[in-house]
């Protein structure tokens, strides 16, 4: 059974604080990592999609990467405009197009 | 990207009736998942609404409860049937995009479901 652990459950930064979130998967066959942003009240806002140990992508102040156990979401100087609840996903190769997703980060930056 | 637009955004029901939400999507597309996020938590599939044929469910869900349509390529309704206070949760519609040889997956807003 795939799994995706999240942690921490919450975050917070003071703003320019840079860290990291960690999403630890478990999954027969990965064919692809997602993070995805979510506001409260809103559907989840894609990010990345991460395929392969080693890989790296970007966006502004984040950065995904990707290990054969583990993904990080490293968000550098962060702003308050960055406080939302971060979700990590897998789709294994075996489960068609089935996302199975962690319980989220909830990440708070003050000014 | 694509843009994904689900009616209602939210609702409050009486228990024992049915809520029907829409899924409306930009673009043509093989595949629409229905998911389910209930307070506090991650969200959950519920079905993948294929064209032409029957939902496929996950473990756990049944068509009696969630039916599901799916009449062309850009639009799909999942219903809640026979409402209990334990259905209350945001259902979000989902569409994945395979722009080269990336995987994207996208969601609608989520209709927030309240059984009273």
């Amino acid at each position: 059974e795939d799994q995706v652990t999240q942690s921490p459950e919450a975050l917070r930064l003071q703003e320019g604080e840079s860290s990291s979130l960690n999403c630890s998967y478990t999954v027969s066959g990965l064919r692809g990592l997602f993070w995805y942003r979510q506001d409260p009240g809103k559907g989840p806002e894609f990010l990345f999609t991460l395929y392969s140990a080693g890989e790296e992508k970007e966006k502004e102040r984040l950065k995904a990467t990707l290990t054969k156990k583990e993904s990080f979401l490293h968000i550098t100087a962060p702003k308050p405009e960055d406080s939302a609840t971060y979700l990590c996903a897998v789709q294994a190769r075996t489960s068609g197009s089935r996302l199975t997703f962690g319980e989220g980060t909830q990440l708070t930056v003050n000014p | 990207s694509a843009v994904i637009s689900q009616k209602p955004s939210r609702d409050i029901c009486q228990r024992g009736t049915s809520l029907t939400i829409q899924c409306q999507v930009d673009s043509q597309v093989t595949m629409m998942f229905w998911y389910r996020q209930q307070p506090g938590q991650s969200l959950t599939l519920i079905a993948t609404a294929n064209q032409g044929s029957e939902a496929t469910y996950e473990s756990g869900f049944v068509i009696d409860k969630f039916p599901i349509s799916r009449p062309n390529l850009t639009f799909s309704t999942l219903t809640v049937s026979n409402l209990s206070p334990e259905d209350s949760s945001i259902y979000l519609c989902s569409v994945e995009a395979r722009p080269g040889a990336n995987t994207e997956a996208f969601f609608g807003q989520g209709t927030r479901l309240t059984v009273v």
